[in-house]
This record gives structure tokens, C-alpha cells and sequence, in this order.
């Protein structure tokens, strides 16, 4: 099973709004990444998880709030969000981080902030 | 910090021919990593690259590193409609293997 999976596909929610996005991994992976890509643009890292641990932060506005219960599963919690939130929300993992680290990107959820 | 600048960002094929897309880093790169995203879809790993000079083949594709490890390009022989998407190089900056994705190469093929 090379497959990362990815709930909701779609997503609308009000500014007020607290929601969720989860990602869900059976590789045996212990790394695993939250990325947000706008329109045409590249993938653009939030979020590194090693080993269940947060690694790195890409200076991510605490609105969003990443989690990980455990080594197969990661969350991504929204809250207040604006306007300009609205993104394709990529989940992806890899064996391991490290230079030899490819990633498998989940198909991602379309997240549309009103 | 690294600046990887990733050229044509549009290329316009017509079906049958032959295109490549380049990958430029300021700095020496540990290695390369090259995605394909088609429309709609998520970034698709394709090929890793880290050793100077490298290059290896899938099918179409041929991807080369530079000898200085500064530079990767993808060449892609007799286009077809399956291979529109867009293409992305992504070096790892760091120890971590953090990628750092180039704008992406938007590929378009015409009958």
C-alpha cells in the first residue's frame, strides 16, 4: 500500500469556523508533512513531523495547528482563518527525513475560506 | 538562502516532439528531486537524483544532473497528451531533506 490518504476532499468553512483536515498513512513512515499550495504555484511546506514529533515550522501563523496521534496519523486543525487561506492542503510522507526522503503526497483537500 | 529558478514556466508541445525543462540553483545541491502534478492532481514523485553527472532514463524521460550539482534538466522525447501536467524540481535544502520546489514547468500538449 503506497497510498496517503486525505479527508475531506473539499472543504468550505466561515472565518469563525473551527475544522479539521486528517491524513492518514500505512507505509510504516516516520516522517510525514503538511503542505499548502495555491493556484499555480508550488507546494510550500507548513509542517514536519519526525518520529511523531514536531521538526519543523515554517513559521506557520498559529491558526493552524498541526497534530499527530500517532505514527500512521496527522491532523491539521483550523481555526479563524482568512480569506487568503484558501489552498490546496497537501498531506505527504516518507520513510524517514534526510536527504533520501521521497515523498508521497496524498490528493490533497481543496479548502475554500469565506 | 537557496534559490532554485526552474525555466520554461509554460511550455506549449505539440504532439510528438521533444522538450526539456532546467532546473537552476545558485548553490550546490546534495540532490534533486523531480515531481509531475497533472491537473488537478498531487505532485507525483519521479526520479531522485545525487550524484554529479548523473543520469538516468525512464521511458521518455531522461533526467540529468549537473557535473558542478548546481543544475538538473528533464527531457522528455515524443510528447503525448499523458504527459501534460506540471513538473517541478525540488532540491533538498537542508540535513532534514526539506524541499525546496521550484515554480514548476506547466506542460501543455496539442494533437
Amino acid at each position: 500500500d503506497t497510498e496517503v490518504t486525505q479527508t475531506p476532499k473539499h472543504l468550505v468553512m466561515g472565518m469563525t469556523n473551527k475544522k479539521s483536515l486528517k491524513c492518514e498513512q500505512h507505509m510504516g513512515h516516520r516522517a510525514m508533512y503538511w503542505y499548502k499550495q495555491k493556484a499555480k504555484k508550488p507546494p510550500e511546506l507548513m509542517f514536519v513531523y519526525s518520529y511523531e514529533k514536531l521538526s519543523i515550522n515554517e513559521s506557520v501563523p498559529s491558526r493552524f495547528s498541526p497534530e499527530c496521534p500517532n505514527s500512521s496519523l496527522l491532523n491539521l486543525h483550523l481555526h479563524a482563518l482568512q480569506p487568503e487561506d484558501s489552498a490546496l492542503y497537501l498531506c505527504a510522507s516518507s520513510q524517514d527525513t534526510g536527504l533520501a526522503g521521497t515523498q508521497y503526497f496524498g490528493p490533497g483537500t481543496r479548502l475554500l475560506v469565506l | 538562502g537557496q534559490q532554485v529558478m526552474q525555466i520554461p514556466q509554460y511550455q506549449h508541445v505539440q504532439e510528438g516532439e521533444d522538450f526539456t525543462t532546467y532546473c537552476n540553483s545558485s548553490t550546490t545541491l546534495s540532490n534533486i528531486q523531480w515531481y509531475k502534478q497533472r491537473p488537478g492532481g498531487h505532485p507525483v514523485f519521479l526520479i531522485q537524483l545525487v550524484k554529479s553527472g548523473e543520469v538516468k532514463k525512464q521511458k521518455r524521460l531522461t533526467f540529468q544532473f549537473g557535473e558542478a550539482k548546481k543544475n538538473s534538466s528533464l527531457h522528455i522525447t515524443a510528447t503525448q497528451t499523458t504527459d501534460v501536467g506540471t513538473y517541478f524540481c525540488a532540491p533538498a535544502t537542508d540535513s532534514w531533506g526539506k524541499l525546496q520546489f521550484g515554480a514548476g514547468t506547466q506542460v501543455v500538449v496539442t494533437p
